[in-house]
């Protein structure tokens, strides 16, 4: 079964706008990735955060983690066409670096 | 970055014929590789872990002898799938950490349609 959970599943805004998408698990992590995946193509690792982390930047991206509620947002500042993608959370199952992703959310920026 | 490249990215076959799918770290060594498969407009499905140099470890519900993982060398992972049928069309996708990363390394994916 997934481990993370995206909300939405579908976001379409216009750009530069930003988009929130949001992450949920189940167990005890120690740490939490966000990964975009163009249409047919794989999954690109966009930023890692660490369960003693509340919050990260990298670029216009922004993550944050709230570990008593598991749950996670990535938000995307002043979007660009190009950020069109899904996005996925993932986290650690099993060994430390197997991982599960959760359902991704389908993010459609227009130009 | 890391790269990991996979080959071929797409290919056609017939029903009750096998297809190899490689994947390849290029520029870093990888002791473990992942698949997954990736159905329309769905997450990724963990297939298997493939271990350089021991058997691979299979998630629960894949058919390890319909499909093979090799893991020969640290830099190359292959997925073979045996006697295919047009349900075993699908998005395959092999992943790799770099040694003692968390962050994983995709390849970009191969589209496989057994017709």
């Amino acid at each position: 079964s997934q481990q993370g959970e995206e909300d939405p599943q579908a976001l379409s805004i216009q750009e530069g706008e930003n988009a929130t998408m949001n992450c949920s698990y189940k167990t005890s992590i120690n740490n939490l990735q966000w990964y975009r995946q163009n249409s047919g193509r794989g999954l690109v690792h966009l930023i890692l955060i660490r369960s003693n982390e509340r919050e990260k930047h990298s670029g216009r991206l922004r993550v944050t983690l709230d570990t008593s509620k598991k749950s996670s947002s990535l938000l995307i500042t002043a979007s660009r066409a190009a950020d069109t993608a899904s996005y996925f959370c993932a986290t650690p199952g099993g060994s430390n670096y197997k991982l599960t992703f959760g359902k991704g959310t389908l993010l459609t920026v227009n130009p | 970055g890391a790269v990991v490249s996979q080959h071929p990215s797409w290919v056609i076959c017939k029903s009750g014929t096998s297809v190899k799918i490689e994947c390849r770290s290029l520029d870093f060594q990888a002791t473990t590789m992942f698949w997954y498969r990736q159905f329309p407009k769905q997450s990724l499905m963990l297939m298997a872990t493939s271990n350089e140099g021991s058997k691979a470890t299979y998630e629960q519900g894949v058919e390890k002898d319909k499909f093979l993982i090799n893991h020969a060398s640290l830099t190359l992972s292959t997925l073979t799938v045996t006697s295919a049928h047009p349900e075993d069309s699908s998005f395959y996708i092999c992943s790799a950490p770099e040694t003692g990363m968390y962050e994983q390394y995709f390849g970009p994916g191969t589209r496989l349609t057994v017709t």
